[in-house]
Formats: C-alpha cells, sequence, structure tokens
C-alpha cells in the first residue's frame, strides 16, 4: 500500500536559511507526487507537482523539489526562507494503485525565526 | 477564474445537533472531493464524486455522515448526529477528471470550514 512519510513534525530555520523538509514515499507503480502548503486558517494550495517529466520540479514562491527514485525521496526546498513561508508543508503521492486519490503526509509545520 | 467556494467558514455545535457544509467546486470540474481534518493531521478522504455519482465513500461514517452532489455541480455533507470527535477543518476540493493526465488529478481546495462540537 501507498504510504508518505514526511520526516519532523516542525521545522525550524532562520530568515535567509535554506529550507529543506523531507518526504519518503512508498509506490509500488510509478507515482505522481505533490506538495501542498496550508496557511493558518486556510485552504491547501499546491505548492509543485512531478509528473514522471524532469526530475527537478520548480514550483511557486521559490520551492523546488527532486524526485530521487533509487531513496524514493521527494524533499522539498528553498534556498532562502522567508517570514511569509511560515505555514504547514504537506507531502502527497498518488498512483494507479490508489486509484490516483492522494495519500498524504502528516505534514511539516515550517517556523521562520527572524 | 473563481476557485472552490465552501460556506460556512465556521460553525459551533453541540454534540448531537446536526449541521450542513456547501461547496461549489471550480467550474467544469468532474471530480469532487470531501476531506476532515483533524487539527495536526494531514487530510482524510471522506467521499470523492464523478459527476454526480460516489467513486468512493469507503471512509465516510455512514451512520452519521452523508453527501450528495446533486446534478454533478454543488455538494452539501452533513453530520447528523455530530459527536466530540468531529470538531476539524472540512476541506473540499475538486479536479478536473479521473482520466489519464496528471494534471487531471491536481486538486484545487477550498477554504475549509472549521467544525467546533461542544
Amino acid at each position: 500500500a501507498q504510504s508518505v512519510t514526511q520526516l519532523g513534525s516542525h521545522v525550524s530555520v532562520s530568515e535567509g536559511a535554506l529550507v529543506l523538509l523531507r518526504c519518503n514515499y512508498s509506490s509500488s507503480v510509478p507515482p505522481y507526487l505533490f506538495w501542498y502548503v496550508q496557511y493558518p486558517n486556510q485552504g491547501l494550495q499546491l505548492l509543485l507537482k512531478y509528473t514522471s517529466a524532469a526530475t527537478l520540479v520548480k514550483g511557486i514562491n521559490g520551492f523546488e523539489a527532486e524526485f530521487k527514485k533509487s531513496e524514493t525521496s521527494f524533499h522539498l526546498t528553498k534556498p532562502s526562507a522567508h517570514m511569509s513561508d511560515a505555514a504547514e508543508y504537506f507531502c502527497a503521492v498518488s498512483d494507479e494503485d490508489s486509484n490516483y486519490q492522494l495519500i498524504w503526509g502528516a505534514g511539516t509545520k515550517l517556523i521562520i525565526k527572524p | 477564474e473563481a476557485g472552490v467556494a465552501q460556506s460556512p467558514r465556521y460553525k459551533i455545535i453541540e454534540k448531537r445537533q446536526s449541521v450542513a457544509f456547501w461547496c461549489n467546486p471550480i467550474s467544469g470540474h468532474a471530480t469532487l472531493y470531501w476531506y476532515q481534518q483533524i487539527l495536526g493531521q494531514g487530510p482524510k478522504l471522506l467521499i470523492q464524486f464523478q459527476n454526480n455519482g460516489v467513486v468512493d465513500d469507503s471512509q465516510l461514517p455512514k451512520d452519521r455522515f452523508s453527501a450528495e452532489r446533486l446534478k454533478g455541480v454543488d455538494s452539501t455533507l452533513k453530520i447528523q448526529p455530530a459527536k466530540l470527535e468531529d470538531s476539524a477543518v472540512y476541506l473540499c476540493a475538486s479536479s478536473l477528471s479521473r482520466s489519464g493526465r496528471a494534471r487531471s488529478y491536481e486538486q484545487y481546495f477550498g477554504p475549509g470550514t472549521r467544525l467546533t462540537v461542544t
């Protein structure tokens, strides 16, 4: 069965520092992978997605993620954190076995220190 | 393009009362999803519609939850009677189609309804 593991329920970085949010997935067939962001009291917004094209995916707000099949990972990065990046980030996978429903990670809350 | 609309944004009810949530998906989106998100957790799929038919409701507590999508557009989710553990944010999402292309599975979310059961 598909699953998504996000390492670290909370990640704290200083403003201007590198952001790295980890996501590992399990899937027996080629997956589609997504990162969503959720700001307080708001719904989920798609940051970026991997759909079997380029392994390095660029998203909105300066975020990018790299699909590494050998490591079954899809980590999210941003070179320089802004205060406005403080939010909760969710990684999700879908594939044919899940009938293309999204299987979600538990989320990582990103805290930005001034 | 208008996004997914949900109402109300907030609702407080007492246990054993009933409540209903409304969702209007993005125009032309065939697939509609209702999720329950408990604080500190990822979303949990409750029900998925394709047009006005149910694709998956395996995680919907059918003894108290019901949902419908008349005419394949708007949808309502009802809880009757509510329990304390139903306190959560209820998210509605829509996507273009279930068929072939990944772009079609990209889900767009509404702002959610925060339900508090006391």
